[in-house]
This record gives C-alpha cells, sequence and structure tokens, in this order.
C-alpha cells in the first residue's frame, strides 16, 4: 500500500520568505506525485504534478516541487510567500491513477 | 464550465436518518471517488468507481454505499448515520489515466447529532 508523510502540520513563515513544504511517500516504483492547495470552504485545486517526464516541476502561483528517487519525496517549495499562499496543502500519490493516497495536510500560515 | 457539483453544500443529519449526498461531473470522467476529510487525517477514500455499473470499496467504506448508473452522477448514501460520520465529505473525477489529476467538488459538511 501507499502511504504519504507530510513534515509539519503547521508552517508559519514571513512574507516574502521562503516556503518549504515536505512530502515523502512509500512506493516500491516511482508513483504520480501531486500537490494540491485547499483555500477555507472550498474543494482541493491541482497546483502541480509529477509524471516521470522531469524532475523539477512547476506549477501555478510560483510554486514548484522537486522528485527525488533516492530520498522518495517530492517537497512543495516557493521563494517568495504572499499573503494569498495561506491555505492548506496536500500531497498526494497514485500509482494506477484510480486510488490517491493523500499525507496529512500542512496549514500554511503567512505572517505579514 | 461547471465541472464537479456537490449537493447539499451542507446537511445536518440526526443519528440514525439516511441520506444522499449527490455528485455530478460534466466532464465525462470515467474515474469518480468519494473522500472525507477530517482534522489531522487528511482525505480518505470512501468509495471510488472506474466506470459506469462498476465501483470499489476504498480504505473507509463501512456505513456508506455507492452506486454509478451513468457516467454522470455518483451519488454516496449513508444507510444509518452516526455521528463519526460527521465530516466534510468530497466527490472527484478524473480521466482514467494514471497520471491525470483528480477534479474536486466543492464539498458538503455533514454534520451529525
Amino acid at each position: 500500500a501507499q502511504s504519504v508523510t507530510q513534515l509539519g502540520s503547521h508552517v508559519s513563515v514571513s512574507e516574502g520568505a521562503l516556503v518549504l513544504l515536505r512530502c515523502n511517500y512509500s512506493s516500491s516504483v516511482p508513483p504520480y506525485l501531486f500537490w494540491y492547495v485547499q483555500y477555507p470552504n472550498q474543494g482541493l485545486q491541482l497546483l502541480l504534478k509529477y509524471t516521470s517526464a522531469a524532475t523539477l516541476v512547476k506549477g501555478i502561483n510560483g510554486f514548484e516541487a522537486e522528485f527525488k528517487k533516492s530520498e522518495t519525496s517530492f517537497h512543495l517549495t516557493k521563494p517568495s510567500a504572499h499573503m494569498s499562499d495561506a491555505a492548506e496543502y496536500f500531497c498526494a500519490v497514485s500509482l494506477t491513477g484510480n486510488q490517491f493516497y493523500f499525507g496529512t495536510g500542512t496549514s500554511l500560515t503567512v505572517i505579514p | 464550465n461547471a465541472g464537479v457539483t456537490q449537493t447539499p453544500k451542507f446537511q445536518v443529519l440526526k443519528t440514525g436518518q439516511s441520506m444522499t449526498l449527490q455528485c455530478a461531473q460534466d466532464m465525462n470522467h470515467e474515474y469518480m471517488s468519494w473522500y472525507r476529510q477530517d482534522p489531522g487525517m487528511g482525505l480518505r477514500l470512501i468509495h471510488y468507481s472506474v466506470g459506469a455499473g462498476i465501483t470499489d470499496q476504498g480504505e473507509v467504506p463501512n456505513g456508506y454505499n455507492v452506486s454509478r448508473s451513468t457516467t454522470e452522477d455518483f451519488p454516496l448514501r449513508l444507510l444509518s448515520a452516526a455521528p463519526s460520520q460527521t465530516s466534510v465529505y468530497f466527490c472527484a473525477s478524473s480521466p482514467p489515466t494514471p497520471s491525470s489529476p483528480l477534479h474536486f467538488g466543492n464539498g458538503t459538511r455533514l454534520t451529525v447529532t
């Protein structure tokens, strides 16, 4: 079975600072990896996905993530945090597309 | 472009009552699924369907039923609501390719008293 670990259920950064949200997965083969963002009282929106084409993936709103097979990681970064980035972020993995496994989420707070 | 539509947005039930959460998508996606979201637990898969007439259980299926008579609709039935089913429920759909992301509805917030 797949599993996803997101280290840090709450992360606070100052506006303009680097955002780093961590995601590690367990899988015997490289899975498909996704980052989603959830704003209050809304569904999840796709930020970016890794599908083996390139290890550094760029997403929307200036976010990017790097797939590191040796570390089984897919950490999400953004060079400069904006107030509008405050939200909950979920990492997810899928092998077949029929079942997605989600991490427990990281709530990002941006301090003005 | 509606995407994935869930109704109702909010619902309060008494223990033992039954109800159906509706989910419809207009993207002709073959794959549809239901998740529940609870604080500190992320999203957990309840049931999923890979096409009309085909459903399967996910991680937490007990107390829920689903059916898929059309490509567009995938309702979730609570047979006898329990307080442990208080949660936010999300329906999602995607094309049947492993690299395709899920498209989510805006959720149904259910409270069982």
